[in-house]
């Protein structure tokens, strides 16, 4: 079956380290998306991808990067400039870069103790 | 860039009831709006959408209404069960430009048996 995976399920971090979050693919997706999501604020964008070796800034993007050498990979790196790290973190794809018919993995939790 | 408002944030009603979530936005170019159901520790999961030139849609127990003029759009739940339980998100995107989709800050539905 086609879908998007995201590992690992739970993540947690020492403050000042890297830590890189995995989303991958195979559903032959042009596009991809990488969202935060805190309790009452809702999905924040943080990057986004409409092709490979291409990628954009999205709202938040202040402390994050991200690569997208592979169609099927989209990984997201998150650094030590980001100052509240701990959240939920979502990966989402679709065909065409649109709004339409995203495919969402069932998320990454970052925790920094 | 786009805005997007939801209310409430917390609704409960009696299984068999009616609910109604609202969303507003702000970027007239929005032409497509989506609504995401997310239970928990897991990614959303589209359940029903409009596009701009329609104003109502429905899917069995679920229905969409969008007033273009109004800049606002809500989702219809009627006949609640207790699996309608999640929590539920608005999304706007537009034709051109960045074109991935903004969430509204969600709502948490509880249906009482």
């Amino acid at each position: 079956d086609g879908g998007i995976t995201q590992s690992p399920k739970y993540l947690f971090r020492k403050e000042g380290q890297n830590v890189t979050l995995s989303c991958e693919q195979n559903l032959n997706h042009d596009a991809m998306y990488w969202y935060r999501q805190d309790p009452g604020q809702g999905l924040r964008l943080i990057y986004y991808s409409q092709i490979v070796n291409d990628f954009q800034k999205g709202d938040i993007a202040e402390g994050y990067s991200v690569s997208r050498e592979k169609k099927e990979s989209f990984p997201l790196t998150v650094t030590s400039a980001q100052k509240n790290p701990t959240a939920f973190y979502l990966c989402a794809s679709n065909q065409e870069g649109t709004g339409y018919g995203y495919t969402f993995g069932s998320g990454t939790r970052l925790t920094v103790v | 860039g786009e805005n997007v408002e939801q209310h409430p944030s917390t609704l409960s009603v009696q299984e068999g009831d009616s609910a109604v979530i609202k969303c507003t936005y702000s970027d007239s170019a929005s032409n497509y709006f989506p609504w995401y159901k997310q239970e928990l520790g897991k990614g959303p999961q589209l359940i029903i959408d409009i596009r701009s030139n329609v104003g109502e849609k429905k899917d069995q127990r679920i229905a969409v209404t969008l007033n273009k003029t109004a800049k606002h759009f809500s989702l219809h739940i009627t006949e609640t069960q207790p699996e309608d339980s999640a929590v539920y998100f608005c999304a706007a995107s537009r034709k051109t430009g960045r074109r991935a989709l903004t969430f509204g800050s969600g709502t948490r539905l509880q249906v009482q048996p």
